[in-house]
């Protein structure tokens, strides 16, 4: 079945190591976004890919690294994890970067820093 | 910035009660509008989406939303809600214009008791 896989789908996680989430699509899709979910806060975007090869910073990306090297898979590291990454993760997709914006998501990691 | 305002944190209904939540964002330019869904323990599904033409779309569930440009809002609507509508609801903007990434609202949470 098509679609975006994310892993693990929840982890709990001492303050200071170091996490990948990772994220992969079967739908060919080229742009890859990842976001974080809050209480009271929407869906804020962390790092976005239009390609493969290329990424960007999103309106929270201080703590995250992400890498583009396929069109299939989008891994989101935290290199040193804090309490305030505490949240949920989404990874989602679109056919093309530019004008038409319809994302499709995965189904989520949630994520816990002691 | 670019921005989107949902009005609503929380709103409580009864079964059958008409529902209309609250949109506008601010970006002067053309924009692609959607309205997305988080039902609970899930992730986000498209609802409705308006790129152009007749301002007013209709989504599934019977869901629908008006575009009004000179207010800068795109409201969402159902005539009679029901209790499986209980869940979160995203509006989202993506301005049209090549290297912006989707913008969303905080989120509004529906709550309708059977």
């Amino acid at each position: 079945i098509a679609g975006i896989t994310q892993a693990p789908t929840s982890q709990i996680l001492a303050a200071g190591r170091r996490m990948t989430l990772r994220c992969t699509q079967d739908m060919r899709h080229n742009a890859m976004y990842w976001y974080r979910q809050d209480l009271g806060l929407g869906l804020r975007l962390i790092h976005y890919s239009n390609t493969a090869g290329t990424t960007g910073k999103g309106e929270v990306p201080d703590g995250y690294s992400v890498s583009r090297a396929n069109t299939d898979d989008f891994p989101l590291t935290l290199a040193s994890a804090v309490p305030s990454q505490t949240s949920v993760y989404f990874c989602a997709t679109s056919p093309e970067e530019g004008v038409v914006g319809e994302l499709f998501f995965g189904e989520g990691s949630r994520l816990t820093v002691l | 910035a670019q921005s989107v305002s949902q009005h609503n944190h929380h709103v409580i209904l009864s079964e059958a009660a008409s529902l209309e939540l609250g949109c506008n964002y601010s970006y002067g330019g053309t924009v692609n509008l959607f309205w997305y869904v988080q039902y609970p323990g899930q992730h986000l599904q498209l609802l409705l989406k308006y790129f152009s033409g007749d301002p007013l779309v209709k989504g599934i569930k019977g869901f629908e939303a008006e575009f009004i440009k000179s207010k800068f809002s795109f409201n969402l609507r159902k005539p009679s809600v029901q209790w499986s509508d209980t869940a979160e609801y995203f509006c989202a903007v993506k301005p049209n214009q090549a290297g912006t990434a989707l913008i969303f609202g905080k989120g509004t949470t529906l709550s309708v008791s059977s």
